[in-house]
């Protein structure tokens, strides 16, 4: 089966631009789920949809940020505005029983705001 | 709150040399442990997991024990490669679905 598709791989913007990062589950996992990295810090997670509703949206780090999940398949990660501090990259997994061990993760999304 | 914490890297080492990363978490309870390892240019894969005191998981000759008493996981291989270079993760999850990481840990194994 296709994994986890995430793209773009990398994304360089300005600050105060706008970028879109979509993920494409696994079809059929239900749950799908946010996280990122920044700068070599830990991986933190940043929200949680089972089908297209949001079950948690705890780590989302302000209002700059906006996921959706159309039709509860593909999800979009809009950052707007971006600021320097959003750099990182971003992880998307999926999951179709929703426990932590279930998970299986895209490549990820490097984002660089400059 | 629920945390975990890494040795820092890099870890350099040379072929075939016994490798440990450090990993103790807090967490009240009995959490699942869990080792990802991310190869350059690819996702996060799971290597390893353990969900209870004592537990051994295990998986391409790497090994990790849970240990409850002094709240650790460490990962350990006997004989690293080359192939093993990568970045790895040691994680928990407590009654929920997600996962709370560490820092990450970059190894480099040179031939």
């Amino acid at each position: 089966e296709a994994g986890v598709t995430q793209f773009p791989s990398h994304s360089v913007i300005e600050k105060g631009q706008t970028v879109t990062l979509r993920c494409d589950p696994i079809s059929g996992h239900d749950n799908l789920y946010w996280y990122r990295r920044v700068m070599g810090k830990e991986i933190k997670f940043l929200l949680h949809f089972v089908k297209e509703s949001k079950q948690d949206e705890s780590g989302m780090p302000n209002n700059r940020f906006l996921a959706e999940r159309t039709g509860g398949t593909y999800s979009t990660l809009k950052v707007q505005p971006a600021e320097l501090e959003d750099s990182g990259v971003y992880f998307c997994a999926s999951s179709q029983t929703g426990y932590a061990s279930g998970y299986t993760f895209g490549s990820g999304t490097r984002l660089t705001v400059v | 709150g629920n945390s975990v914490t890494q040795m820092e890297g890099p870890v350099t080492l040379s072929e075939e040399a016994f490798l440990t990363i450090n990993c103790t978490y807090t967490a009240t309870g009995y959490p699942s442990l869990f080792w990802y390892v991310q190869y350059p240019g690819e996702g996060l894969q799971l290597l390893l997991k353990a969900t209870k005191a004592d537990d051994k998981g295990s998986n391409k000759g790497f090994e990790a024990t849970y240990r409850k008493e002094t709240t650790s996981f460490h990962l350990e291989k006997g004989s690293v490669q080359v192939s093993d270079s990568a970045v790895y993760f040691c994680a928990l999850s407590h009654n929920t679905d997600k996962l709370i990481f560490g820092t990450g840990t970059r190894l480099q194994v040179f031939p």
